[in-house]
């Protein structure tokens, strides 16, 4: 069964800090890997996709295969990124997202 | 472009009643999917649909749910019936065609039933 696990509800640091949202995940195939954001009062929206593999607001999130891990990291945690954090997969062509419950991420100044 | 309109945001209903919540897309998309987020939890995908189809509604329940998108139009996620359980907030999501794992979410429609 497809399945994503993202076993920290809430991840609190310090501005300047190293972030690490941990997410894995469970599906038999190659699956397509996002993390979406919600900031406060806002819609969510996606913030990356492994296939891309760029970088956004100094974010960045490596698919490791043999771990079934998509973690995402930003080496200095800025205030602005407190918001809630949602790891999804999807099949390659697929039409539905599989989400996590969620990480709420708040950086403290 | 205004981007996913949903609405009601919120939405309260008696148990027994009808709930009808609406999901234009985005210009130029014809993919729409609908999900349910309960308190504490992720968002659960109910269904996938394009112009006058539903492809994939292997996440709807059985009973009282169901969805459309005509020809002209938003669209529509029924829920007859309802009851306690079915409250949470209801998300769509739309795509265009040559995009389709590229999907953005409306602001989500709050339904409380009372």
């Amino acid at each position: 069964a497809q399945r994503v696990t993202q076993p920290e509800k809430l991840l609190s640091v310090f501005k300047g800090a190293p972030v690490e949202l941990k997410c894995n995940y469970s599906y038999s195939g190659s699956p397509e890997l996002f993390w979406y954001v919600q900031y406060s009062r806002q819609r969510l929206q996606l913030l990356l996709r492994h296939i891309s593999r760029e970088s956004i607001k100094g974010f960045t999130a490596d698919l490791n295969k043999g771990e079934t891990s998509f973690h995402l990291k930003k080496p200095f945690a800025q205030e602005e990124d407190s918001a809630m954090y949602y790891c999804a997969l999807s099949d390659p062509g697929g039409n539905k997202l599989v989400f996590g419950a969620g990480t709420i991420l708040r950086v403290k100044s | 472009n205004a981007g996913v309109m949903q609405n009601p945001r919120h939405l309260v209903r008696r148990r027994g009643q009808e709930a009808r919540l609406r999901c234009s897309p985005m210009k130029g998309h014809s993919h729409v999917y609908w999900y349910r987020q309960l308190p504490e939890e992720g968002l659960k995908f109910m269904v996938y649909l394009q112009k006058e189809n539903i492809i994939d509604e292997s996440g709807m329940p059985k009973e009282r749910f169901s969805a459309e998108f005509p020809k002209e139009g938003p669209s529509i996620l029924r829920i007859q019936q309802v009851v306690r359980g079915d409250s949470a907030a209801y998300f769509c999501a739309s795509s265009p065609p040559s995009g389709m794992n590229e999907q953005y979410f409306g602001p989500g429609t709050r339904l409380t039933v009372t």
